[in-house]
């Protein structure tokens, strides 16, 4: 049963440019978590989806992220125009339930550089 | 402040030793989350608890709800537990974390 998965791994990008980010949840996993951890900080929750819905953003910047997580397909954090102080590791989390009391199970992480 | 506070935020142990590593957090919640990052980046569910205490291997994980309060216990400390150890509650539908413990276990 293969965990959860994220791709790139490693992604660089120049000023301007979009960045696409993907993570496919575990088998039978329909609700995605995405966190960000800034160079030398701590997790921070960034927006929490299930399958075709956005369930709380709140995390999220107002401009230039957004996600989505299709009936069919990967989980997606897009973000446009990047800027360097997106560089930062954003890892995505599945639950199968997403109650509170349930373990989310981490991907390995897509570290972006922002060059 | 806050609003998950670890401590300590680094820690250095020789293998073999009794380590605690303590997490206080101010907000009311339904569960706390212990997680591993590995010094390759990797992040690693621990435990998650509600109330009592969970025991996996030599970790053991202890939540005090109503002192707002969980620490993480590793017992016989092994150079692989090398690593940062972060506190987590899951406030509503996002989680809010701590800033991690700097774990290093000498052999």
């Amino acid at each position: 049963n293969a965990g959860v998965m994220q791709n790139p791994r490693h992604l660089v990008r120049r000023r301007g440019q979009e960045a696409r980010l993907r993570c496919s949840p575990m088998k039978g996993h329909s609700h995605v978590y995405w966190y960000r951890q800034l160079p030398e900080e701590g997790l921070k929750f960034m927006v929490y989806l299930q399958k075709e819905n956005i369930i709380d953003e709140s995390g999220m910047p107002k401009e230039r992220f957004s996600a989505e997580f299709p009936k069919e397909g990967p989980s997606i954090l897009r973000i446009q125009q990047v800027v360097r102080g997106d560089s930062a590791a954003y890892f995505c989390a599945s639950s199968r339930r997403g109650t509170e009391q349930e373990t989310q199970y981490f991907g390995p992480g897509t570290r972006l550089l922002v060059l | 402040k806050n609003e998950v506070e670890q401590s300590p935020q680094n820690l250095t142990a020789q293998e073999g030793e009794f380590i605690t590593i303590n997490c206080s957090y101010s907000v009311g919640i339904s569960a706390l989350h212990w997680l591993q990052q590995h010094p390759g980046g990797g992040i690693v569910s621990l435990f998650m608890l509600s109330s009592g205490k969970k025991k996996h291997g030599r970790l053991i994980a202890t939540i005090n709800i109503q002192e707002k309060h969980s620490s993480l216990h590793i017992t016989a400390s092994h150079p692989r537990d090398s690593a940062v150890y972060i506190c987590a509650v899951r406030f509503n539908n996002d989680m809010r974390f701590g800033a991690g413990t700097r774990l290093t276990v000498k052999p």
